[in-house]
């Protein structure tokens, strides 16, 4: 079975531009949650999909937002980027029972760079 | 609100060293917890997971009990090898969001040889 897919593996990005990134889950699974992971505030939870809708959330100002599509793959995005946006994004895909802390696979990762 | 405390790194041992990585948690209710490695420029795996109280989770040699009296989810191996040198994260999920992962602050491990 294919693991977790992350495009692009890498992206360099200017101050005020947006961007998008897409996850493609684990086949059969529902949930797709992001993570930012930077080397001062460490791995930060962003969002959770299930079902095309969004079901948890984090600390992050609106400028992050996602969605998910029928077929589970999702995509975030980040509109007017800061330099404080660098970071690696981290999309994790589970069978997400209710309730139940199914395990969490991650894929590589996007490292975005903002200059 | 729930977080996870960990060990400071970087930690460097020699190989076949008895390996302990610290790791305490504050949650409300019944988490489940985990270990997550990542190594050099890929994402996270899961090394193990524990779901209940007094719950031993292992895997690769690697370790963990799910303390929950003293709120504890300390990671052991008794002999580790070069390719164990990874960063090593703990991190907790609550029932009711069972899919927002709460991670530590990561402790780099280095094993030489």
């Amino acid at each position: 079975k294919a693991g977790v897919t992350q495009t692009p593996r890498y992206l360099i990005k200017t101050r005020g531009q947006q961007v998008t990134l897409s996850c493609s889950p684990i086949s059969g699974h529902r949930s797709v949650s992001w993570y930012q992971q930077t080397p001062g505030q460490g791995l930060q939870f962003l969002f959770e999909y299930f079902s095309e809708t969004q079901r948890n959330k984090g600390n992050f100002p609106g400028r992050f937002s996602g969605r998910q599509f029928s077929n589970s793959r999702s995509e975030m995005n980040v509109s007017t980027l800061e330099l404080g946006d660098s970071a690696l994004y981290l999309c994790a895909s589970s069978l997400a029972s209710q309730g139940k802390a199914d395990t969490q696979y991650f894929g590589p990762g996007t490292r975005l760079t903002v200059l | 609100g729930n977080s996870v405390t960990q060990m400071e790194g970087p930690v460097t041992l020699s190989e076949e060293a008895f390996l302990t990585i610290n790791c305490t948690y504050t949650a409300t209710g019944y988490p489940s917890l985990f270990w997550y490695v990542q190594y050099p420029g890929e994402g996270l795996q899961l090394l193990l997971k524990a779901t209940k109280a007094d719950d031993k989770g292992s895997n690769k040699g690697f370790e963990a009990t799910y303390r929950k009296e003293t709120t504890s989810f300390h990671l052991e191996k008794g002999s580790v090898q070069v390719s164990d040198s990874a960063v090593y994260f703990c991190a907790l999920a609550g029932y009711s969001s069972a899919s927002k992962i709460i991670f530590g602050s990561g402790t780099r491990l280095s094993i030489r040889p």
